[in-house]
């Protein structure tokens, strides 16, 4: 198993610009989520997904959408880039939202928005 | 008042010392206790977790929850080069009347084994 893959590793964008973070697991995993890190704030949620179909906001949603198609996939979409919105993200998934005390966490995607 | 609050380091301490890390929180309705372990330019690695106070073991490892003070620690026994990393805590509570989950972690703190 490839367990949860990201991609980019790294990205730089400009004030304005979109993109899309990709993540993808292979352990059947329903409960799937995005957070942010950042220096001394440690991670927060933006958003997360109990299946597919099914989508919501975390604690710092604004800038960013999700969709989920498919259990495998739950890709993060920044509509206009911010210098604020430089981070590493990353994905993380579970076997389902109860289960989240034993959450898979991707390698990351750094962000540099100038 | 952060719910979730944990030193930053950075901590240095040589070969085969005992390593203590810890956390307190203000939510005493947190139910379960996670430590992270994340080497640098790579993602959060899931290290043990426990829901009860006291003491749980993984090797080198030793969890210890202590609730009625809100205070977890993670203990590193004959501390290694190799567990140099950032290790964050985690804490997990059911939101009352949304039956949803909602996990909060501290800052992380960046501890050094020096040979």
């Amino acid at each position: 198993n490839a367990g949860v893959t990201q991609t980019p590793k790294f990205q730089v964008l400009k004030t304005g610009q979109s993109m899309t973070l990709q993540c993808a697991q292979d352990m059947n995993h329903e409960y799937m989520s995005w957070y942010r890190q950042d220096p001394g704030m440690g991670l927060r949620l933006i958003h997360y997904s109990v299946g597919a179909g099914i989508t919501d906001q975390g604690e710092v949603p604004n800038g960013y959408n999700v969709s989920r198609s498919t259990t495998e996939d739950f890709p993060l979409r920044l509509l206009s880039a911010a210098p604020s919105q430089t981070s590493v993200y990353f994905c993380a998934s579970s076997y389902s939202e109860g289960y989240q005390e034993t959450q898979y966490f991707g390698p990351g995607t750094r962000l540099l928005v100038l | 008042q952060k719910e979730v609050e944990q030193d930053p380091g950075p901590l240095s301490v040589p070969e085969g010392a005992i390593v203590s890390l810890n956390c307190t929180y203000s939510n005493s309705a947190f139910q379960y206790f996670m430590w992270y372990r994340q080497y640098s330019r790579k993602g959060p690695e899931l290290l043990m977790y426990t829901y009860s106070s006291g003491n749980k073991e993984d090797g080198r490892f030793t969890a210890q929850v202590d609730k009625s003070s809100k205070y977890i620690s993670l203990f590193i026994r004959d501390s290694q080069p190799s567990d140099s990393a950032t290790y964050l805590c985690a804490m997990l509570v059911l939101t009352p009347g949304e039956g949803a989950q909602k996990l909060v972690f501290g800052q992380g703190t960046r501890l050094t084994i020096n040979p």
